[in-house]
């Protein structure tokens, strides 16, 4: 199983409201990461866990709150988003192995904030 | 820091033809790794090939190989006999070798295919 799953797929909310965006894997992977991404530029990381502990906060606002149940779940708590957080949100995951290479990414979370 | 650039941003190509995508990148180290992402519209990113820097020989995944030019700091992805479901966003990346598994990412081609 090489995937990396994210649910909703889509998700709309108020600049009020509180949400959360999940993401899971099953391939063993300790590493895990949130990006941010604009129509037509790349994925911009936010977050990184490394065996369930936070290890790279990209400066991202207090308005996005990360958190990693196991090591196989990665969440991201939304609360008083503004619009211009609206983007595609991508999760990846990948080895610790320093000689490994590849992170497999989610689909994405389509988000628009009202 | 590590900056990675991709001064295409658009690159279309017939059916069965053959295009070169471009990147180049800025660093001061000696070990690291290359690679580029495939991410079609509405599709997940899938990794497409991947080139160790010490390594002189180029990589190649069946239709992909990549021309990497250590001393230039060049690593350009040649798509062979293109298809259809070739259309998609085309990212460039580099991570060094040591250090974690962060990625830093070009600015992206985006591939047009013409029938």
């Amino acid at each position: 199983d090489t995937e990396v799953t994210q649910t909703p797929k889509h998700l709309v909310m108020g600049m009020t409201n509180k949400k959360s965006l999940k993401c899971e894997q099953h391939m063993g992977h300790r590493a895990m990461y949130w990006y941010k991404q604009k129509a037509k530029k790349p994925p911009e990381l936010m977050f990184v866990y490394s065996y369930e502990k936070l290890s790279i906060n990209e400066s991202v606002p207090s308005r996005f709150s990360p958190e990693c149940p196991n090591s196989s779940l990665l969440n991201l708590h939304l609360h008083a988003l503004q619009p211009e957080d609206s983007a595609l949100y991508l999760c990846a995951s990948s080895t610790q192995d320093s000689s490994s290479y590849e992170q497999y990414f989610g689909p994405g979370t389509r988000l628009t904030v009202t | 820091a590590q900056t990675v650039t991709q001064s295409q941003p658009e690159m279309s190509v017939q059916e069965a033809e053959t295009v070169t995508l471009s990147c180049t990148y800025d660093t001061s180290e000696s070990d690291y790794y290359l690679f580029w992402y495939k991410q079609p519209p509405s599709r997940q990113m899938i990794l497409v090939i991947r080139q160790e820097a010490y390594k002189q020989q180029n990589a190649t995944e069946n239709r992909f190989s990549v021309n990497f030019q250590k001393a230039a700091k060049s690593f350009s992805l040649k798509i062979s006999d293109s298809q259809l479901g070739d259309a998609a966003m085309y990212f460039c990346a580099y991570r060094r070798y040591n250090a974690g598994n962060m990625l830093t990412f070009g600015g992206g081609t985006r591939l047009m295919v013409k029938p």
